[in-house]
């Protein structure tokens, strides 16, 4: 089975910071590997995606995640935070090929403060 | 607009009272999941739909049922709900077919509390 590994649950950090969240999974093969956000009171988004192609993904909202298939990792990160991305982030993992279902990390709880 | 939309939001029941939550969506997609979330962890797949296709996940409590009348509704029932039952329950769709169409759009939850 897929499993996803998010690490440093909880991140504080101040607007214009830089912010870096790993992602790392279990699963050898062809995967499709997504970035959820969840803000506060609100329904899980999709970030981004990455199914084939350039491994560097564009998000919304500056947002941005590399996939590194030798490290078996997809790291989301963004150059300069506000307090508006004060949210949940959620790492998850399909694989197409196989009974495609999602696989989600434990989140990331990142508190931006003003 | 919303797309997956869940009713209610919130949720109280008691212990042991059979409650359904409620899962619809306007985009017309072939499938459709139910999620468990408890608080601080991932959410967990019960099981999803793909058309009128069932599929359990193993490790899915027998207390937890699902129908889906029409493409448009999904029904997640619990039988006898346990304390241990109390998270956010998250309805999923997704198209079903190839081609940058994995991605699976959320509703936002319903809430349920087991007193």
């Amino acid at each position: 089975a897929q499993s996803v590994s998010q690490h440093n649950h909880h991140v504080i950090l101040s607007e214009a910071a830089s912010l870096e969240l790993g992602c790392n999974y279990s699963y050898g093969g062809t995967v499709n590997l997504f970035w959820y956000v969840q803000y506060p009171g609100q329904h899980l988004q999709l970030l981004l995606k990455y199914f084939s192609g350039d491994p560097l993904v564009k998000g919304i909202k500056g947002f941005e995640a590399e996939f590194i298939k030798s490290k078996f990792s997809f790291n989301l990160r963004k150059p300069s935070v506000q307090w508006s991305d004060t949210a949940e982030y959620f790492c998850a993992v399909n694989n197409p090929y196989g009974n495609n279902r999602l696989a989600f990390g434990k989140g990331n709880q990142v508190v931006v403060i003003p | 607009d919303a797309m997956v939309i869940q009713n209610p939001r919130y949720q109280v029941t008691q212990f042991g009272k059979p409650v359904t939550l409620s899962c619809s969506q306007t985009l017309n997609h072939n499938v459709m999941y139910w999620y468990q979330q408890k608080s601080s962890q991932a959410p967990k797949l019960l099981f999803h739909y793909y058309d009128k296709d069932f599929n359990n996940e193993a490790d899915t409590p027998d207390n937890f049922q699902s129908r889906r009348p029409n493409t448009s509704f999904c029904f997640l029932d619990i039988r006898s709900p346990g304390l241990g039952d109390a998270a956010m329950y998250l309805c999923a769709t997704r198209v079903g077919g190839a081609d940058d169409t994995d991605t699976q759009y959320f509703g936002p939850g319903t809430r349920l509390t087991v007193l």
